[in-house]
């Protein structure tokens, strides 16, 4: 089924471990984003790619990095996890043509201990 | 930026139209009205979009004010599925989606 994957599903994570975040979409759509979604804070952007080869910082980019090698694969990574990166993490992709709209994996807990 | 305003949350019960309401009184002349949900533990999902005129899909239909302050989300027949929180968002149209803020939302539950 098309879409996009997130791996893992789940994880535990001791602070200061180095973490990535994996997510592959086959929609070939250009941009891609990494969103972080805390209790009563709604979704909060990270970083964000228009295009294969760029990205950008969203609203919270501190202690995460991403880059964008091709057009299907957008890691994000923890290069020393703390625990206030405890969070459930979404990444989506859009494309123009389709009126921008957002598709979103089904997520990455991520806790940090 | 623009932003909306939901309620928190909202009850309907089962078989019934479901209405949520979105004030967006700041809304500029280029900014689409979009609205996703998200279903417990899932990754949210579009529902509908529009401009100006009044818009309906196979999920929803979009009720947007002629002044384009406000607009209303309705699920004709909601079922105990539609139970999510309910996004009302605005999007500048020659921008892309990192200009997107998606707040907290509406938690709509529905009744059986």
């Amino acid at each position: 089924i098309a879409g996009i994957t997130q791996a893992p599903t789940s994880q535990i994570l001791a602070a200061g471990r180095r973490m990535t975040l994996r997510c592959t979409q086959d929609m070939r759509h250009n941009a891609m984003y990494w969103y972080r979604q805390d209790l009563g804070l709604g979704l909060r952007l990270i970083h964000y790619s228009n295009t294969a080869g760029t990205t950008g910082k969203g609203e919270v980019p501190d202690g995460y990095s991403v880059s964008r090698a091709n057009t299907d694969d957008f890691p994000l990574t923890l290069a020393s996890a703390v625990p206030s990166q405890t969070s459930v993490y979404f990444c989506a992709s859009s494309a123009p043509g389709t009126s921008e709209k957002l598709f979103f994996g089904s997520g990455t807990q991520l806790s940090v201990l | 930026d623009a932003k909306t305003t939901q309620p928190p949350s909202m009850d309907c019960a089962e078989g019934r139209a479901a209405n949520l309401p979105c004030n967006h009184s700041t809304i500029s002349g280029n900014e689409y009205v979009y609205w996703y949900r998200q279903i417990h533990s899932q990754g949210p999902q579009y529902i509908i979009h529009g401009l100006k005129n009044n818009e309906t899909n196979e999920m929803a239909s979009l009720i947007i004010t002629e002044d384009r302050k406000s607009s209303t989300l309705i699920l004709p027949h909601a079922t105990l599925r539609d139970t999510a929180v309910y996004y009302c968002i605005v999007r500048p149209f020659n921008f892309g989606n990192e200009k997107l803020t998606f707040g907290t939302g509406t938690r709509l539950t529905i009744i059986p």
